[in-house]
């Protein structure tokens, strides 16, 4: 049960797009249409952003989009807000019948 | 609207044990399956275990396997995490949270309640 990869941080400026991405194996990530996004403000519940690699919640921005190639799935953000400074992580569904997080990547909006 | 409530959490010795409990609100547990998560001191999140809808399918990290049970009591819509022989490494915030139903993931959090083991 290694945790999935992702960066440890990504910055961008207001108004840019950045990409977080998150690779795992084909025991995960590269099997099961189950990759999933999150939110977190340190202190709140962390918060859906996306399922089943490329589904949206509703309520959530459309700004917040996924993707997936291979065994590496991708969260990209548009339009960059300052509020969207936080920490962002995947999860997988994965063969074993468990789940496994990314080691979560930290956004700075310079 | 959908509500958990994490509590039980403090300070624990090596070795003893602890419950930790959630409380459900806006739904049932018996509908939807339950997971615990953790998040260690400046680290990442952890899932750590999981519990079907029907209280079957039980799983759990291998970090915790042989010393933390997932269970619920479907009267006080309320699902619990035992947990013996903690560890040092097992300080951490830890969140109760729901699965979304079909989509193998966790769609509601609580805010967490916080266990440290020294």
């Amino acid at each position: 049960q290694s945790a999935l990869t992702q960066p440890a941080s990504v910055s961008g400026s207001p108004g840019q797009s950045i990409t977080i991405s998150c690779t795992g194996t084909s025991s995960d990530v590269g099997t099961y249409n189950y990759v999933s996004w999150y939110q977190h403000h340190s202190g709140k519940a962390p918060k859906l952003l996306i399922y089943g690699v490329i589904g949206r919640p509703s309520g959530v921005s459309s700004r917040f989009s996924g993707s997936r190639s291979g065994d590496t799935a991708s969260l990209t953000i548009s339009g960059l807000q300052p509020e969207d400074e936080a920490d962002y992580y995947c999860i997988s569904y994965t063969r074993s019948s468990t789940w496994v997080f990314g080691g979560g990547t930290k956004v700075t909006v310079l | 609207q959908v509500q958990l409530v994490e509590s039980g959490g403090g300070v624990v010795q090596p070795g003893r044990s602890l419950r930790l409990s959630c409380a459900a609100s806006g739904f049932t547990v018996t509908t939807y399956g339950m997971h615990w998560v953790r998040q260690a001191p400046g680290k990442g999140l952890e899932w750590v275990a999981h519990v079907g809808y029907n209280g079957d399918n039980l799983h759990y990290a291998d970090s915790v396997k042989g010393r933390f049970t997932i269970s619920r009591e479907t009267s006080e819509n309320t699902v619990f995490l035992h947990m013996n022989s903690l560890r040092v490494e097992d300080t951490a915030v830890y969140f109760c949270a729901r699965d979304f139903s079909g989509q193998w993931t966790i769609d509601y959090w609580g805010r967490g309640t916080l266990v440290t083991v020294s």
